[in-house]
């Protein structure tokens, strides 16, 4: 386990359901993250929270709404997503905004198939 | 903005070493971090060198660090089929602070 508790591990959801994806971190980290990543496509960041506020969105279309209450949870919210939204969902937390000695830690990540 | 390169494909054979290489663009990078992300799970640090280093050995991991030529390198000697995986190298600056991540070399390796 790597302090990060990613939930369900793996969704699979209609086009026009509502879903959420659940992270926790058991780390005292300040940073959380949501990432994508994609069959033969390279991370992609969605998201970035700081102090449970939001100080990154990467254009992300707004079928994806993400809730931080606290330093802790990292919620993503999911509705009437499309096929191409299939993949694998990473969540990260950091000591700080990144760039320091312990990097992120991620979960094991929430695979999601959008039929 | 900033980037990461990687190669995409390294196959070796059982017992041999591997190395998988990087390079990077930021010149604020503090340090740098090779990721290794097995079939369906996360990705987890393996190791990291802080920028004023050059070197870095951990049991059978190497890293290299030519911060003039801005290029990491990692290299796992004696590879064992445990070690497939896709390993991620990033980059992360103390000056954005955030983490830049190559696009994953798949690390092959064959009995």
């Amino acid at each position: 386990e790597t302090g990060v508790t990613q939930t369900p591990r793996h969704l699979v959801m209609g086009m026009t359901n509502k879903k959420s994806l659940k992270c926790e971190q058991h780390l005292g980290h300040n940073a959380m993250y949501w990432y994508k990543q994609s069959a033969k496509k390279p991370l992609e960041l969605m998201f970035v929270y700081n102090f449970k506020e939001q100080t990154e969105n990467n254009s992300v279309p707004s079928r994806f709404s993400p809730e931080c209450p606290n330093s802790s949870h990292l919620f993503l919210h999911l509705h009437t997503l499309q096929p191409e939204d299939s993949a694998l969902y990473l969540c990260a937390s950091s000591q700080a905004a990144g760039g320091r000695e312990g990097g992120y830690t991620f979960g094991s990540g929430t695979r999601l198939t959008v039929v | 903005g900033e980037d990461v390169e990687q190669s995409l494909f390294l196959s070796v054979r059982e017992g041999d070493s591997s190395v998988i290489n990087c390079t990077y663009t930021d010149s604020s990078s503090t340090y740098l971090y090779w990721y290794k992300q097995e079939p369906g799970a996360g990705l987890q640090l393996l190791t990291y060198i802080f920028s004023n280093m050059d070197m870095k050995q951990d049991q059978r991991l190497t890293v290299l660090l030519n911060k003039k030529d801005k290029h990491l390198s990692l290299r796992i000697a004696d590879t064992q089929t445990g070690d497939s995986a896709i390993y991620f190298c990033a980059s992360g600056s103390s000056n954005t602070g955030k983490l830049i991540f190559g696009q994953g070399t798949t690390l092959q390796v064959k009995p």
